[in-house]
């Protein structure tokens, strides 16, 4: 049968703006996160992570917070520019190796 | 800068052959993985292989499926009898450690018909 595509919400930012893309996850034993970006025609290229023993990690224009109450992270990114245009996804993992994906938040920056 | 090459880009075959996607991670890395991507679809994760075994592997990942690194630079995939289904990009990736930046490389799309 015909597969049927996502329909991922999209986040409109100015650029320059920031940017804030959120991520829910259900697995309360889920010990490591990370955020990729995903441009069209690309592999995943990672971000930044965060293990569940922080709440708060900065890279270079982005930060990634942790909320282990209610299983959220999120994923900040400053001054926003054109080349931020992608498809952000989140990953989760309770072991080393198997992680689980998230859908994916589309991001069009607008001059 | 070291990055994870994949080949063939894009591989056409018919239902029921057998396919080997290759992979060729960053030199030092000691974990590799395989994903695949449904066009329009979230990222699966496949299986996790270190130290000439496999790690984890998902739902995904039946006796259809097989890895190997059979020498010191390759990481295949092995789909035995492929499906309409299996269509998809399939991703490898590798990183140094276990819960560690991982690499992707630019995906295979297979294309089953």
């Amino acid at each position: 049968g015909e597969s049927v595509g996502l329909h991922l919400p999209t986040l409109s930012v100015q650029e320059g703006d920031n940017s804030i893309i959120n991520c829910a996850y259900s697995n309360s034993a889920s010990d490591y996160f990370i955020w990729y970006k995903q441009e069209s025609g690309k592999g995943p290229q990672f971000i930044i992570d965060i293990r569940s023993n922080m709440d708060k990690r900065q890279g270079q224009r982005v930060t990634v917070l942790l909320n282990k109450t209610v299983k959220h992270l999120s994923l900040q990114i400053a001054a926003t520019q054109p080349g931020d245009s992608a498809v952000y996804f989140c990953a989760e993992t309770d072991s080393w190796g198997k992680f689980q994906f998230g859908a994916g938040t589309q991001v069009v920056v607008t001059p | 800068e070291p990055e994870v090459t994949q080949t063939p880009s894009h591989q056409v075959t018919q239902m029921g052959q057998e396919v080997i996607l290759r992979c060729v991670p960053i030199s030092n890395h000691l974990y590799f993985y395989w994903y695949r991507q449904i066009l329009g679809q979230k990222v699966e994760f496949l299986v996790s292989f270190y130290n000439n075994e496999i790690s984890e592997k998902s739902e995904i990942f039946d006796d259809q499926f097989s890895v190997e690194r059979p020498d010191g630079s390759n990481f295949t995939l092995k789909i035995r009898s492929t499906k309409l289904e299996d269509s998809a990009m399939y991703f490898c990736a590798s990183s140094v450690l276990a819960l560690n930046e991982q690499f992707f490389g630019p995906g295979t799309r297979l294309t089953v018909l």
